[in-house]
């Protein structure tokens, strides 16, 4: 079964410095993989997804991720972190054909002025 | 376009009361899915419908919890009778037919739940 692994629960980052949320799968077959973000009392929106065209994936707000099959990751990538970053960030899979999404337990990211 | 609408946004109970929880899909949506987020477990998917028909109860965690999609613009999620773990926040999910499972989900904006 697919599965991901998010390292690091908590995230603290300065303003303007680079951002770095891990993502790991594990999936037996080509996976398509997401990122998605939560504010404070708001549902899910996604950020981006990957699904077997380009590696490097751009997505919303100017966050990117870069599926590495050698490494099973698909870290979430930041230039310059915003004060309007502060979030929870998920991470989830989903195979070809598979309605299901698995999420990841998410990791809490903190800007400090 | 309004997104995903669920209702209510906040509920409180007493163990043992019915408690159900509405939603309605962005329209022309095929998909829709119930999720359970909790800090324990995380996101869970519950169960989810195409085009009315639950297609993958298998998340369900319980015979207390039931979910119906009697038509296309509107979908429940009841528990009865409900117990102080069920709390949680509970979202909503819908997405288009076209993109197959590599579209995106749209999220509504859940709803918490809080069993005494």
């Amino acid at each position: 079964a697919q599965s991901v692994t998010q390292l690091g629960s908590h995230v603290s980052v300065s303003e303007g410095a680079l951002v770095l949320l891990r993502c790991n799968y594990s999936s037996s077959v080509p996976p398509y993989l997401f990122w998605y973000v939560q504010y404070p009392n708001q549902g899910l929106q996604l950020l981006l997804k990957y699904t077997s065209a380009a590696t490097l994936v751009k997505g919303i707000n100017g966050f990117e991720a870069e599926f590495k099959k050698s490494e099973t990751s698909f870290h979430l990538t930041k230039p310059s972190a915003h004060m309007s970053d502060a979030a929870e960030y998920f991470c989830a899979v989903s195979d070809f054909g598979n309605e299901k999404l698995t999420f990841g337990t998410g990791t809490r990211l903190t800007i400090i002025p | 376009d309004a997104g995903v609408i669920q209702s209510p946004r906040h509920e409180v109970t007493e163990m043992g009361q019915e408690v159900t929880l509405r939603c309605k899909p962005i329209s022309g949506h095929d998909y829709l899915f119930w999720y359970r987020q909790t800090m324990m477990r995380g996101l869970e998917l519950l169960i989810y419908f195409n085009n009315n028909v639950p297609i993958d109860d298998s998340g369900m965690p319980e015979d207390r919890f039931s979910a119906k999609m009697p038509n296309a613009s509107f979908s429940t999620l009841k528990i009865q009778p409900s117990e102080p773990r069920d709390s949680a926040v509970y979202f909503c999910a819908s997405r288009p037919l076209a993109g197959g499972s590599t579209d995106t989900q749209y999220f509504g904006p859940g709803t918490r739940l809080t069993v005494l």
